[in-house]
């Protein structure tokens, strides 16, 4: 069965930290995502990456970057943690095909206090 | 930019009772996909529809993709307290690119 591990399910963490939220996918995707989702704004997309040290800023970046050194590895990185970070943020991958679906992780619930 | 607009945004409805979800794009789509969130878990890919006109059936779901590839439905008939959770329409600009655009989800509520 196919799978995208997001390392860690709950994290609190203090303003100003920096925050790594890891995602592996074992299916060779060679797309992934990151999204952040909100009650009442659904998912928005944060950074993607087509291939690997590649990526490209999605509809809310600012705050975030990314690191793509593996073709399996996903990494979000919050520089500074902010209050306003505290989320649900999903990672998923695809293989690009426009044919099949995402796949996604289960999700880490973040909370910055 | 493009937007994808869902509505409704939630949906009560007693067990048995049919429900739908509609999905309108500002531009023409090349194709839309549907998930499914259940309460705490993450989103499931459902299906794609790729053609104008387009209908396909899982079970007792039924899928549309309209003429002009703007917009599309999700019809559940005779609803089941399985059912419940988000459903979110996404669609895939012409370009075809990977990236898809979702709407904000449809939470469907089933009273017993």
């Amino acid at each position: 069965d196919v799978k995208v591990t997001q390392s860690s399910r709950y994290l609190v963490k203090r303003t100003g930290e920096k925050v790594f939220l890891e995602c592996v996918q074992d299916m060779d995707h060679e797309n992934m995502f990151w999204y952040r989702q909100d009650p009442g704004l659904g998912l928005r997309l944060i950074y993607f990456s087509y291939d690997v040290k590649m990526k490209e800023k999605g509809d809310i970046p600012e705050g975030y970057s990314v690191s793509r050194e593996k073709k399996e590895r996903f990494s979000l990185i919050l520089e500074s943690a902010s209050t306003n970070q505290t989320s649900m943020y999903l990672c998923a991958s695809s293989d690009g095909q426009v044919i099949y679906g995402y796949t996604f992780g289960s999700g880490t619930r973040l909370t910055v206090v | 930019g493009q937007q994808v607009m869902q509505i409704p945004q939630y949906q009560h409805v007693q067990e048995g009772e049919d429900f739908t979800t509609y999905c309108n794009s500002s531009t023409t789509l090349s194709n839309i996909q549907w998930y499914k969130q259940r309460p705490g878990g993450h989103p499931v890919f459902l299906i794609q529809l790729v053609k104008s006109g387009e209908v396909k059936k899982q079970k007792r779901l039924t899928f549309q993709f309209g003429e002009a590839k703007k917009n599309s439905s999700l019809h559940i008939t005779a609803t089941q307290t399985t059912d419940v959770g988000t459903y979110f329409c996404a669609g895939r600009k012409m370009n075809r690119d990977d990236k898809i655009i979702f709407g904000k989800g449809t939470r469907l509520h089933i009273l017993p």
